[in-house]
């Protein structure tokens, strides 16, 4: 199985600053044949269903607001919100879909401070 | 709009068997794989199965093989998982999730969207 990682455990950020996550896997999830990086980052607020936010590692989903923003490659992954807005408040997981078990990272907290 | 819909979900006895069902609108249903997540209370996530479009082919996590059953009808738009022996351990949110994407070849497991979950207790 691929073990997800993430760091840090949770995070607080001013409004309107930067707010950075850290993903790693335990083996590469970079498809070859069409060179793409089978990761996505979700978004969960209290009560509610986790949300997609970005997938292929750097696409974001439609209507997801270009303040998130995915990179990264092989095993080593970041999602940034490059200005933290109120809404934002959440826990943040990111996914492998390189190969089943499909698994996720423990999750990421962001507060506002 | 597209939707999904868990229900069945409830309180069970160690060892007793539940059917959760998810209904799908505002999409093709039968062109999608589907999975079902779970999230035990404060936790995090956790795949459990998965289902391919015609219902020929299904994959489960290690700690569900042999007790869960998953399966789904594309004439009434719907997915289920049967749980059997359940457990404590097996006390969850339970969520429907469809596959991301997929086309004539392929299928690619983000997940999106998810259903709003159904709570499994079990528990004596």
């Amino acid at each position: 199985d691929i073990v997800m990682t993430q760091s840090p455990d949770s995070l607080a950020v001013s409004l309107g600053e930067r707010a950075t996550i850290n993903c790693k896997s335990s083996q590469s999830v970079l498809n070859r044949s069409n060179n793409k990086n089978f990761l996505a980052w979700y978004q969960q607020k209290p009560g509610q269903p986790p949300k997609l936010l970005i997938y292929w590692a750097s696409t974001r989903e439609s209507g997801v607001p270009d303040r998130f923003s995915g990179s990264g490659s092989v095993t080593d992954f970041t999602l940034t919100i490059s200005s933290l807005q109120a809404e934002d408040v959440a826990v943040y997981f990111c996914q492998q879909y390189y190969s089943v078990p499909f698994t996720f990272g423990p999750g990421t907290k962001v507060d506002i401070k | 709009e597209v939707q999904l819909v868990e229900s069945g979900g409830g309180l069970v006895q160690p060892g007793g068997s539940l059917r959760l069902s998810c209904a799908a609108s505002g999409f093709t249903f039968s062109s999608y794989w589907m999975h079902w997540v779970r999230q035990a209370p404060g936790k995090g996530l956790v795949w459990v199965s998965r289902i391919n479009s015609d219902g020929s082919t299904t994959n489960y996590s290690d700690s569900v093989k042999g007790r869960f059953t998953i399966s789904r009808d594309n004439a009434k738009n719907t997915l289920y998982l049967q749980m059997n022996s359940l457990r404590a351990e097996d006390t969850a949110v339970y969520y429907c999730a469809r596959t991301g994407y997929c086309n004539s070849s392929n299928c690619y497991n983000w997940f999106d969207p998810w259903g709003q979950g159904t709570l499994v207790t079990v528990s004596s």
